[in-house]
């Protein structure tokens, strides 16, 4: 079956600008995770949903980042007036259920490049 | 929180070798830990995970230990290959938080 899939694969915008990153997980997955990662470091974890409801923003860097997962299956990661501090990897992983030991499945990523 | 270190950064082995990577965390109340494989342009894959009530865990050619008392766990792989080149992350975490992965480990297999 389809596994997680993150559009766009690249996007490049400029200092200030709106950014939209959106992630479609496997379906039937409950919980779904954004990670952020920086070039030479592993991923970090931003924020979670259960469902439709965010269970964990507490890795989301400030309140300029955003995510929303309305109908509880896709989701959409949210940046206003981007930095170039913001240039990274934004994964996308996605669980049958919550928990550290529920296999977490990851897309491609979305590589944000801010000028 | 949670911290997560890793050992080497970089690590070049012969084709047939075996390569060990290894982790520390900081948090006594973790209790699984993954190790995920990233390929170049791909999102991280779970190759192999262990829970604290095991020592160890093998999977093939790759094998995870875990020390709690030490709060370390190591990952081997034995008769490397050249498709094992790839970028590994440890992680460490339990039922309350998420994971905190490690910094990465770049393995190269030399034909």
């Amino acid at each position: 079956g389809a596994g997680v899939s993150q559009t766009p694969s690249n996007k490049v915008t400029e200092k200030g600008k709106y950014v939209e990153l959106r992630c479609d997980p496997i379906s039937g997955h409950t919980a779904l995770y954004w990670y952020r990662q920086s070039l030479g470091q592993g991923p970090e974890f931003l924020i979670y949903f259960q469902g439709t409801g965010a269970a964990d923003d507490s890795g989301l860097p400030n309140d300029r980042f955003f995510a929303v997962r309305p109908e509880g299956s896709v989701s959409t990661l949210k940046i206003q007036r981007t930095e170039r501090g913001d240039s990274a990897v934004y994964l996308c992983a996605s669980s049958l259920l919550w928990g550290p030991d529920n296999e977490q499945f990851f897309g491609p990523g979305t590589r944000l490049t801010v000028l | 929180g949670e911290n997560v270190e890793q050992h080497p950064s970089t690590l070049s082995v012969q084709e047939g070798d075996s390569a060990v990577i290894k982790c520390t965390y900081s948090d006594s109340a973790s209790n699984y830990f993954p190790w995920y494989k990233q390929e170049l342009g791909k999102g991280p894959q779970l190759i192999i995970d262990i829970r604290s009530n095991v020592g160890e865990k093998k999977d093939q050619r790759i094998a995870v230990t875990l020390n709690k008392t030490a709060k370390h766990f190591s990952l081997h792989i034995t008769e490397t290959q050249p498709e094992d080149s790839a970028v590994y992350f440890c992680a460490a975490g339990n039922y309350g938080q998420n994971f905190v992965f490690g910094p990465g480990t770049r393995l190269s297999v030399l034909p």
